[in-house]
């Protein structure tokens, strides 16, 4: 039972290119979330996605945008990378709302951008 | 955004000995989780607390939902290596998907 796959786990960009950050999970989780993680800043929601067919804005969603590709895909995309997008994303999944809903990480994607 | 406050920023304990830490809030939540990650993990759910006054134990981990649903409370008895990374708090509000997180706690542990 592998849970919240995500891919690529490293990736050196150039300022300006473009690149998608997949996650999949295999629970068949409702709801689907993207995090950057940041020394100092803790877990900073981008973009989630409530179920299939809907996404939403998160907390830091400027230069990033999602897929709901279908219920076990979520992917982010940088259109234009910019080094301030260097950080750790994380994708994490839940069954979905409701008081114990319960977040499931995925092990990250390290992504520099030059 | 929202965020927990969340105490100590970091702790460096000898191996044997208890760890104490906190996260408050001046909103009310009606769910509490603690997490732990290691380095170049993602992070993992150690325990989830629903209800007010809560006290509930995973191992030699226990947590507490504070009676008034502002703060939390995570210890760890006897702490081993194997207990260092990084526990965060989270908390939710309602039937909102979202959480709202602290910054951290890392910790570690000198055998």
């Amino acid at each position: 039972n592998a849970g919240v796959t995500q891919t690529p786990k490293f990736q050196v960009l150039k300022t300006g290119q473009s690149m998608t950050l997949q996650c999949a999970q295999d629970m068949n989780h409702n709801s689907m979330y993207w995090y950057r993680q940041d020394p100092g800043m803790g877990l900073r929601l981008i973009y989630y996605s409530a179920s299939e067919g809907t996404t939403d804005k998160g907390e830091v969603p400027n230069g990033y945008n999602v897929s709901r590709l279908n219920k076990r895909e979520f992917s982010l995309r940088l259109e234009s990378a910019a080094p301030s997008q260097t950080s750790v994303y994380f994708c994490a999944s839940s069954e979905g709302g409701g008081p114990k809903n319960i977040q499931y990480f995925g092990a990250g994607t390290r992504l520099s951008v030059l | 955004g929202q965020q927990l406050n969340q105490s100590p920023q970091s702790m460096f304990i000898q191996e044997g000995e208890d760890v104490s830490m906190n996260c408050t809030s001046s909103s009310i939540f009606n769910t509490w989780l603690w997490y732990k990650q290691e380095p170049g993990e993602g992070p993992v759910l150690l325990i989830a607390l629903y209800k007010a006054g809560e006290l509930t134990s995973n191992g030699r981990l226990t947590a507490q939902f504070g009676i008034t649903r502002k703060d939390s409370f995570l210890n760890i008895s006897a702490s081993i290596p194997s207990d260092v990374g990084i526990y965060f708090c989270a908390a939710r509000a309602g039937n909102n998907r979202k959480l709202i997180w602290g910054l951290g706690t890392s910790l570690a542990v000198n055998p």
